[in-house]
């Protein structure tokens, strides 16, 4: 089955830099993968994500970032805020794989005013 | 339109008690999932359903059950809860493309503690 690994577990930047979570994955054949944000008690939400036929994709501050041939894909927050104070995980899933989402561990990121 | 709802928010068992927890959505979707969320961890699956009538195992279903009522509601059963099963459930939706993944949408997720 799939594996995916993220990092840094921790991030603490000063308001305004930038922010990048790198996540690796195993499967070959996995061709979706979403960004989730979840804040403190709350439930995961989608802030954005990026199917095997694109390199890349932005939305605003955020973009994601995908290198099939080295199978790793990143998330960029630019600007950061102190709302974007969350845990960010990433996760992937194999085509045909019935959207079966495999999540990293979680990426703990402190946005410091 | 409230998306995804799960009932309850919060449980407290003891070991070897029962329970279901429920989740319904509004959106017409037709796939349904169950996760688990550990401290200091991703989520993992427990259980599927990709439409009606079906279900499929994940990558953590030892000690649960599912049940997949209709199209809108998805349950999820502890026939004796372990204390290794605390943890924060959370269930999710999304839609079925062929071929073609779609987004998971989840609900505010359910606390439960084994004693």
């Amino acid at each position: 089955g799939e594996n995916v690994e993220q990092h840094p577990s921790t991030l603490s930047v000063q308001e305004g830099d930038s922010a990048v979570i790198k996540c690796t994955y195993s499967d070959s054949a996995s061709n979706y993968f979403p960004w989730y944000k979840q804040e403190l008690g709350k439930r995961p939400q989608l802030i954005i994500d990026i199917r095997s036929n694109v390199g890349e994709k932005k939305d605003q501050r955020i973009a994601v970032t995908l290198n099939k041939t080295a199978k790793h894909f990143s998330l960029h927050i630019t600007e950061t805020q102190p709302e974007d104070s969350a845990v960010y995980f990433c996760a992937a899933t194999p085509r045909d794989a019935g959207n079966k989402l495999t999540f990293g561990g979680g990426t703990r990121v402190l946005v410091k005013p | 339109n409230a998306g995804v709802t799960q009932t309850p928010k919060f449980q407290v068992l003891k070991t070897g008690q029962s329970m279901t927890l429920q989740c319904a959505q509004d959106m017409n979707h037709n796939s349904m999932y169950w996760y688990r969320q550990d401290p200091g961890m991703g989520l993992r699956l427990i259980y599927y359903s990709a439409s009606e009538g079906t279900t499929d195992k994940g990558e953590v279903p030892n000690g649960y059950n599912v049940s997949r009522l209709n199209k809108r509601e998805f349950s999820l059963r502890l026939e004796s809860a372990a204390p290794s099963q605390t943890s924060v459930y959370f269930c999710a939706s999304s839609e079925q493309r062929h071929r073609t993944d779609q987004p998971q949408h989840f609900g505010d997720g359910t606390r439960l503690s084994i004693l």
